[in-house]
């Protein structure tokens, strides 16, 4: 199983709000990492976790917080965004220690108004 | 140094053709070089991948061709299906800890019936 499931699929948020976004793997991946992908354009690295511990911050605004709680979970929380944040947030995880095979979910769709 | 640049942005080729996609990068340290495959409304998928002591890899209908010298690698795709239609993203990475994935900026892919 080659999986990686995001959740929700679909969110619409206002500026104010604070929302979270999920992932979940079962691969018994060590790596994990948080991706934006804006349309018509490759993903964009934004959090790398290794061993449940931040290792890569792509100078991400705070209003991106991640959390890995466990090997398998993966959260981004999210407070304050902007419209320009509007983008496909995908999550993937890596069974290599260089991030070189990595299994990517479908991605939360995410709208700011 | 980081980058890899990838051609043409879009292609359109008859079902039964060849798709050919090119990328080209500088940075002689990177040592894997895998393509990835996105549908609409999904997330990327590992396609096919090369290192650099090989010069051709063949998966099914997918060969990398890979010209160390010339800094530049490429996808064919051969018998080009309309299933096949999707964006294609080269990528590049470097076996050290700490690495991450340097991704061309994508082709689209539509292959008529």
């Amino acid at each position: 199983d080659t999986e990686v499931t995001q959740t929700p699929k679909h969110l619409v948020m206002g500026m104010t709000n604070k929302k979270s976004l999920k992932c979940e793997q079962h691969m018994g991946h060590r790596a994990m990492y948080w991706y934006k992908q804006k349309a018509k354009k490759p993903p964009e690295l934004m959090f790398v976790y290794s061993y449940e511990k931040l290792s890569i911050n792509e100078s991400v605004p705070s209003r991106f917080s991640p959390e890995c709680p466990n090997s398998s979970l993966l959260n981004l929380h999210l407070h304050a965004l902007q419209p320009e944040d509007s983008a496909l947030y995908l999550c993937a995880s890596s069974t290599d220690p260089f991030g070189n095979i990595q299994y990517f979910g479908a991605g939360t769709r995410l709208s700011v108004l | 140094q980081q980058q890899v640049k990838q051609s043409p942005q879009s292609l359109i080729v008859q079902k039964g053709g060849i798709s050919i996609i090119n990328c080209a990068y500088e940075n002689t340290a990177f040592d894997y070089f895998p393509w990835y495959q996105q549908f609409p409304g999904k997330g990327p998928a590992l396609l096919i991948a090369i290192r650099p002591d090989v010069s051709e890899k063949k998966e099914g209908r997918f060969t990398i061709s890979f010209n160390k010298s010339a800094k530049q690698f490429s996808l064919h795709i051969m018998d080009s299906q309309p299933g096949d239609s999707a964006t294609y993203f080269c990528a590049a990475s470097m076996g050290v800890s700490g690495s991450r994935l340097t991704f061309g900026e994508g082709t689209q892919l539509t292959v008529n019936p």
